[in-house]
C-alpha cells in the first residue's frame, strides 16, 4: 500500500533530550516536508526537501534539523527539545513539485509532548 | 505568497451540497489553488486542485472565478464523514519556493443529519 509512515506516533520526553521522528514513504517521491500543527495556528511548514541532499527552511525552522540522505526517508531531529515544541507533527511527500505531480500525501501524525 | 481567506465555519445538511468559498485576491498567474481537508487530527487529505479551469473528481468539484480571485469547493452530496476542516491553499510559483505550502485557518464544515 502506498503510504507515508511516521514513528513514533506518540512521544513524551523531557527538555533537552535529543529526539528523532522518522518519516518514510514508499512511493518513490522526490519531495518531502515536515509540518507542525498547533491549536489556533493551523499547519505550519518546518522544513522541506526537493530531493536527496536538497533541503530548505519552511516557515518555522527554528529548533529543528532535517536530513535527506536517501529518497524514502526524511527524519526530523530535535537536538534540544523545549516545551514550545510540544505539537502535532505531520510528514508529507509528493512525486515532485512540478505540474501534475505535486499533490502532497500526509502521514498519520506524531503527537509530541516536551516536559 | 498569495494569502487565502476562508470563513471560519459552515454548516450543511446531510445529502445536500456543501459549497465552501475561498478568497485569494493576490494570486499570481501561475499559482494553483489546492484544497485539502483534515478530519479530527488525522493527516490532511488532498481533495482537488486547479489553475483556471473548473475541475471535478470523485470527491468534489472546484469552481474558480474568471479573474481567479476566488474559488468554491463543492461537495455535491455531503455526508457525516465529510465533517472536517477544509483548507484552501495557493501554491507558490517558481524556483525552490515551489515546495512551500502555507496552510491557513481553514473552514470547519459540520454536516448535520
Amino acid at each position: 500500500e502506498a503510504q507515508v509512515t511516521q514513528n513514533p506516533r506518540y512521544l513524551i520526553t523531557v527538555t533537552g533530550k535529543k529526539l528523532t521522528v522518522t518519516c518514510s514513504q514508499n512511493m518513490n517521491h522526490e519531495y518531502m516536508s515536515w509540518y507542525r500543527q498547533d491549536p489556533g495556528l493551523g499547519l505550519r511548514q518546518i522544513y522541506y526537501s526537493m530531493n536527496v541532499e536538497v533541503t530548505d527552511k519552511g516557515d518555522v525552522p527554528e529548533g529543528y534539523k532535517v536530513s535527506r540522505k536517501e529518497k524514502r526517508n526524511f527524519p526530523l531531529i530535535l537536538e534540544s527539545p523545549s516545551p514550545n515544541q510540544t505539537s502535532l507533527y505531520f510528514c508529507a511527500s509528493s512525486l515532485s513539485v512540478y505540474r501534475g505531480r505535486e499533490t502532497q500525501y500526509f502521514g498519520p501524525g506524531t503527537r509530541l509532548l516536551v516536559l | 505568497d498569495a494569502k487565502t481567506t476562508q470563513p471560519p465555519s459552515m454548516d450543511c445538511a446531510e445529502g445536500r451540497a456543501a459549497n465552501l468559498p475561498c478568497n485569494h485576491s493576490t494570486i499570481s498567474g501561475n499559482e494553483y489553488v489546492y484544497w485539502y481537508r483534515q478530519i479530527h487530527s488525522q493527516g490532511p487529505q488532498y481533495i482537488i486542485h486547479g489553475l483556471k479551469n473548473n475541475e471535478t473528481n470523485e470527491m468534489a468539484s472546484l469552481i474558480i472565478t474568471e479573474d481567479r480571485k476566488s474559488s468554491t469547493l463543492i461537495l455535491p452530496h455531503a455526508t457525516l464523514r465529510d465533517t472536517a476542516v477544509y483548507y484552501c491553499i495557493v501554491r507558490p510559483a517558481g524556483g525552490t519556493s515551489y515546495g512551500k505550502l502555507t496552510f491557513g485557518q481553514g473552514t470547519i464544515l459540520t454536516v448535520h443529519p
